[in-house]
């Protein structure tokens, strides 16, 4: 089964400060791994995906982050964080399938980020 | 493009009652998405349809949960009789393909008194 693990409920930074948000993945064939962010109030909007390829993906609000297969981690990260990134990030993956039968995605339980002006 | 559209965005109602809560997806995409995320706990899976079809029920919790797309169009989540611990947000999402990005609605805040 696949799973995915976010060990911080809660991340603060400094406004300008550089910002990561962990997550950890275990699935049993090649990952998409995915990040979403949900405003109050707002449903999930997707950032960024990993398919296959450049380990480091740019996504949108100039949020990226780096697949390690070795370590099995998809953390999100941002050079300069702005009060306005203030928001709950999801990671989320599924496993490509070998049968060509439909993968559910499998959320991490989120991730409270504050940017503190 | 107009989003994925839920109705209502909240509501509360008493155990033993019914709710249905509506979806409609973003014209064209034939993958529909139920999630709920209960308690601030993890988004949870609960069924996939690929047009009217049932891709994937396995994460409906039990018999009380009934979801339909007739037509393959918009999708309705009837719960019945609701229980207090069905309170959550439920999300509905649609894709174009299996592995595109899903585009998610506002959510609809369930609260069972």
């Amino acid at each position: 089964a696949q799973s995915v693990a976010q060990p911080e409920d809660q991340v603060n930074v400094a406004e300008g400060n550089p910002l990561t948000v962990k997550c950890t993945y275990s699935v049993s064939g090649n990952p998409y791994l995915f990040w979403y962010v949900q405003y109050p109030n707002r449903g999930l909007q997707f950032l960024l995906k990993y398919i296959t390829g450049d380990n480091l993906v740019k996504g949108s609000y100039g949020f990226e982050a780096e697949f390690n297969k070795s370590q099995t981690s998809f953390h999100l990260k941002k050079p300069s964080a702005l009060v306005s990134d203030s928001a709950l990030y999801f990671c989320a993956v599924r496993d490509k399938p070998s049968s060509g039968s439909a993968r559910q995605l499998t959320f991490g339980s989120g991730t409270q980020l504050t940017v503190l002006p | 493009e107009a989003g994925v559209t839920q109705f209502p965005s909240h509501s509360v109602i008493e155990k033993g009652q019914t709710v249905t809560l509506r979806c409609d997806p973003i014209s064209g995409h034939d993958n529909l998405y139920w999630y709920r995320r209960v308690m601030g706990k993890e988004i949870k899976f609960l069924l996939h349809f690929v047009k009217e079809s049932k891709q994937d029920e396995s994460g409906m919790p039990n018999n009380r949960f009934l979801a339909e797309r007739t037509g393959g169009t918009y999708s309705t989540l009837k719960v019945q009789p609701a229980e207090l611990e069905d309170s959550g947000v439920y999300f509905c999402a649609s894709a174009g393909g299996l592995y595109s990005p899903l585009h998610f609605g506002n959510g609809t805040r369930l609260t069972v008194t």
